[in-house]
């Protein structure tokens, strides 16, 4: 089976730094990704692993440790803009490709 | 390029009556997937086409639900007769056989009252 677990909510100030955390146990593993979701809108793309350490992309960075089933999202330099739902994502088979995502973590970005 | 194109983006049925939803990948993408998403929650995968072949639909209600991707481009999703738990948002998602992300159409906000 799989279970993929995050925290439901965070709150952080604008310009801070933010890590949200995600544990996860799967039948098999191929890849983690993190999805941004703002309220009422589609989920877009931030960033995938699929080798341990940590991948950076601007002011958001990635982390996984396979070893550990456990993965962080780092956003540096919050905006108001990133007050958003954060999902976490595992794929478990590259031949399926599809994705079980976790409940997500809603970040509020307080001036 | 253009995006995931679905239809129509909100749709109120009663309980019992039936509801199609339309999704138009972006081009030249093989893999297209339905996602259900209740408010609060992740996408959950319903159906997983690559082409217009059928790769995984286990978490699929057959007994109410189907989908059809008859050319390997657009794809309905239908739902007949709808439950009230079936209110959700449904979202479309294609990839290309090389890339890992996926892409997500603006999904389709379905209220059953």
């Amino acid at each position: 089976g799989q279970n993929i677990d995050q925290p439901t909510e965070m709150t952080a100030t604008e310009g801070a730094i933010v890590q949200i955390n995600c544990t996860y146990q799967t039948s098999g593993f191929n890849g983690l990704f993190w999805y941004q979701q703002h309220a009422g809108e589609a989920p877009t793309f931030l960033s995938y692993n699929v080798l341990d350490g940590l991948e950076e992309k601007g002011r958001f960075s990635s982390f996984l440790s396979r070893s550990k089933g456990y993965s962080y999202l780092l956003l540096k330099e919050l905006q108001m803009k990133d007050s958003a739902s954060y999902l976490c994502a595992v794929r478990a088979d590259t031949g399926r490709r599809a994705l079980t995502f976790g409940s997500g973590t809603r970040l509020q970005v307080q001036p | 390029e253009a995006g995931v194109a679905q239809s129509p983006r909100y749709k109120i049925i009663e309980k019992r009556q039936s509801v199609a939803f339309w999704c138009n990948p972006i081009s030249g993408h093989a893999t297209l997937y339905w996602y259900q998403q209740i408010l609060g929650q992740g996408p959950k995968l319903l159906i997983q086409f690559q082409n217009n072949g059928v790769v995984d639909d286990s978490q699929l209600p057959k007994d109410r639900f189907s989908a059809e991707r008859l050319k390997g481009v657009d794809s309905t999703l239908k739902i007949q007769p709808a439950k009230l738990e079936d209110s959700a948002v449904y979202l479309c998602a294609s990839s290309s056989l090389r890339a890992d992300e996926q892409f997500f159409g603006p999904g389709t906000r379905l209220t059953v009252l």
